[in-house]
């Protein structure tokens, strides 16, 4: 069955450098994105691609089956749902079950 | 340029009614999936147009419909709701169906069945 694994929830210190991981077993999938998800506001594209990549603070990881999404000095204000997503090959995002981060001041 | 708009934004209906969620995606979009969002199960694919085509459809009971329309804006209708149905629609677009650009998300419709 075509899924996308990462962990419920992250929790890291204001400033520190923080990471998500995920994984997947989607068939012939080999791009990785990783969404940011506010309550109430559109989920937000981050990072994406088929090696590793960063945008501004975003940098993401990349492996075959496997990729992390790293931010860097996080801060209060990054506390939401991250979510990691795969195109498997009818080209449909199939997203993981999200990663809460919590941030410590 | 506006983004993905969906409408309403908040809904509340009793079971066994139906529901009918709209979606304008993007100008010059002509993909638009739709996706609901549960605490816990993330986001669960529901089904994806393209040229007012189905394309693909998620694992949903026939309860879940939709269309898409020549101007590419989308309705996604649920029939007979159920206490289960309540939930974040969020719908998406994209330039083409084989984009590997990721889609535009809009803010979705929080629906409530009571």
């Amino acid at each position: 069955k075509d899924q996308v694994f990462q962990p419920s929830t992250v929790a890291s210190s204001e400033g520190a450098v923080v990471e998500i991981f995920c994984n997947h077993s989607v068939s012939n999938a080999y791009n990785f994105f990783w969404y940011l998800h506010f309550p109430g506001c559109a989920p937000r594209l981050l990072v994406k691609g088929s090696k590793p990549s960063q945008q501004g603070r975003y940098n993401m990881t990349y492996e075959r089956f496997s990729s992390s999404l790293l931010i860097l000095q996080v801060r209060e204000a990054d506390a939401a749902v991250y979510y990691c997503a795969c195109m498997d090959s009818s080209y449909k995002l199939i997203f993981g079950s999200g990663t809460r981060l919590l941030v410590r001041p | 340029k506006a983004g993905v708009t969906q409408t309403p934004r908040y809904l509340i209906k009793t079971r066994g009614q139906q529901v009918t969620l709209s979606c304008s995606p993007i100008s010059g979009h002509r993909s638009v999936s739709w996706y609901q969002q549960t605490p816990g199960q993330g986001l669960q694919f529901l089904f994806e147009y393209f040229s007012e085509t189905q394309r693909n459809k998620g694992n949903f009971p026939g309860r879940f419909s939709g269309r898409q329309f020549s101007n590419s804006r989308s309705e996604m209708n649920v029939s007979t709701l159920e206490l289960g149905d309540s939930a974040l629609y969020l719908c998406a677009s994209s330039l083409e169906i084989r984009q590997g650009t990721g889609y535009t998300f809009g803010s979705g419709t929080r629906l409530t069945v009571v």
